[in-house]
């Protein structure tokens, strides 16, 4: 166990529909990543958020956004859904912004029918 | 643009037994880590090993160590003693070190690793 939590696992929606992603960082980690696992993408770089702000953009698609509150957690808002963003979703976190040693979370199961 | 290459889809190995998984990237930078992630069949992605570029020293941990080539820009993984549980999806991974800015992590295509009984 990585110490980050995600929820939902598993999802399944329809196109068109938006989604929220939650994640939890381990306790003491400042810093966010959000990744996209598919088969024809294999693992990106999505965007990362360190102490609330915004740090870095990867692959993301303007359809979809993210957050960190106050109290650290982070939401990937994903939105106008298409069968193509049926993936899997990590959230990863670091201690410092740097990043040099990212822990993983379990993962979401995100399926657009 | 930094890439990470692993040629190998994938690999098979016998209980008991050593296995080495090959990955090269390209950078034009000197500093940067180096990782090799395992994504077992629970899908969790787990990290197995970090190397530094500036270190010289090859990364170890319990039975898995790299063979790292910066010249060669070449980055091995060796697991010895394989047992049951090393069955996995291994990922290369590559990341720049800005210093405080942000890094992510660049990721090859994974070798797919089956330990055999």
């Amino acid at each position: 166990d990585s110490g980050v939590t995600q929820t939902p696992k598993h999802l399944i929606t329809a196109t068109g529909q938006r989604v929220t992603l939650r994640c939890s960082p381990r306790s003491g980690d400042l810093s966010v990543y959000w990744y996209q696992q598919s088969l024809d993408q294999g693992l990106q770089f999505l965007i990362q958020y360190y102490n609330g702000e915004e740090r870095a953009k990867g692959n993301i698609l303007e359809r979809f956004s993210a957050q960190q509150f106050p109290d650290l957690h982070s939401e990937l808002n994903l939105s106008s859904l298409e069968l193509g963003d049926s993936a899997l979703y990590f959230c990863a976190s670091s201690v410092t912004p740097r990043g040099q040693e990212q822990y993983f979370g379990p993962g979401t199961r995100l399926t657009v029918t | 643009a930094q890439t990470v290459t692993q040629s190998q889809p994938e690999m098979s190995v016998q209980e008991a037994e050593t296995v080495t998984l090959s990955c090269t990237y390209d950078t034009s930078e000197n500093n940067y880590y180096l990782f090799w992630y395992k994504q077992p069949p629970s899908r969790q992605m787990i990290l197995v090993i970090r190397q530094e570029a500036y270190k010289q020293q090859n990364a170890t941990e319990n039975r898995f160590s790299v063979n790292f080539q910066k010249a060669a820009k070449s980055f091995s993984l060796k697991i010895s003693d394989s047992q049951l549980g090393d069955t996995a999806m291994y990922f290369c991974a590559f990341m720049n070190d800005y210093g405080g800015a942000t890094n992510k992590l660049i990721f090859g295509t994974g070798t797919l690793l089956a330990v055999q009984p």
